[in-house]
């Protein structure tokens, strides 16, 4: 079964740093994700992205934040200068459409900021 | 407010037996998706069912079924059959829409421990 696939798997970064998640979508997928989950927190929807623009962003997802498909197979999430506080699980996901279709999950990333 | 409530922040099962995570939920939409999400330790994402707010029969996956009470606003899951390997974070979520884009908003999670 297609996959969404994530690296790394784990990124240890010094704070005020910039960082980049990278992400694999299932080929056939036009809507992709970006959701961020704090240890011990729930899920949190960060970014959509659609026809090569954010779709939707929710407030977390501030300046520092940019995501980029700068290919036909890999969707990146960076952040500029990072912060403690971003510390937390990162989630990509894709889905066929955007309406309604459910969303496939990769197996995170996990962002630690010293 | 579009927020779902998981108000039970752990179970526990003994392997072979049934047990229901309950999920509530706000909408104002009269069609909509519901979703149960497993997270084991490894803390992937993985799609457990998934529910149409149109469809009047309960989802089912195997072991996994759904008891959707659309007017109350509930969606709770239940695995038969427990097994060590169900052991995880599961999160209920609905699926957001606004005009063509849709997000999903998750409830704060239960942790399920079964025991052998």
């Amino acid at each position: 079964e297609p996959e969404v696939t994530q690296t790394p798997s784990h990124q240890v970064t010094q704070m005020g740093q910039e960082v980049i998640l990278r992400c694999v979508p299932i080929s056939n997928h036009l809507y992709f994700y970006w959701y961020r989950q704090i240890l011990g927190q729930k899920v949190e929807f960060l970014v959509s992205f659609y026809n090569n623009e954010i779709s939707e962003k929710s407030e977390i997802f501030d300046d520092q934040f940019s995501v980029e498909r700068p290919d036909g197979s890999n969707f990146t999430l960076k952040i500029r200068s990072t912060k403690l506080e971003d510390s937390a699980m990162y989630f990509c996901a894709s889905s066929v459409w955007g309406e309604n279709q459910p969303q496939h999950f990769g197996d995170g990333t996990r962002l630690s900021i010293l | 407010a579009q927020t779902v409530t998981q108000s039970q922040p752990e179970m526990s099962v003994q392997e072979a037996e049934t047990v229901t995570l309950s999920c509530t939920y706000d909408t104002s939409e009269n069609n909509y998706y519901l979703f149960w999400y497993k997270q084991p330790p490894s803390r992937q994402m993985i799609l457990v069912i998934r529910q149409e707010a149109y469809k009047q029969q309960n989802a089912t996956e195997n072991r996994f079924s759904v008891n959707f009470q659309k007017a109350a606003k509930s969606f709770s899951l239940k695995i038969s059959d427990s097994q060590l390997g169900d052991t995880a974070m599961y999160f209920c979520a609905r699926l957001v829409r606004s005009g063509a884009n849709s997000k999903l908003t998750f409830g704060k999670g239960i942790t399920l421990s079964v025991r052998p």
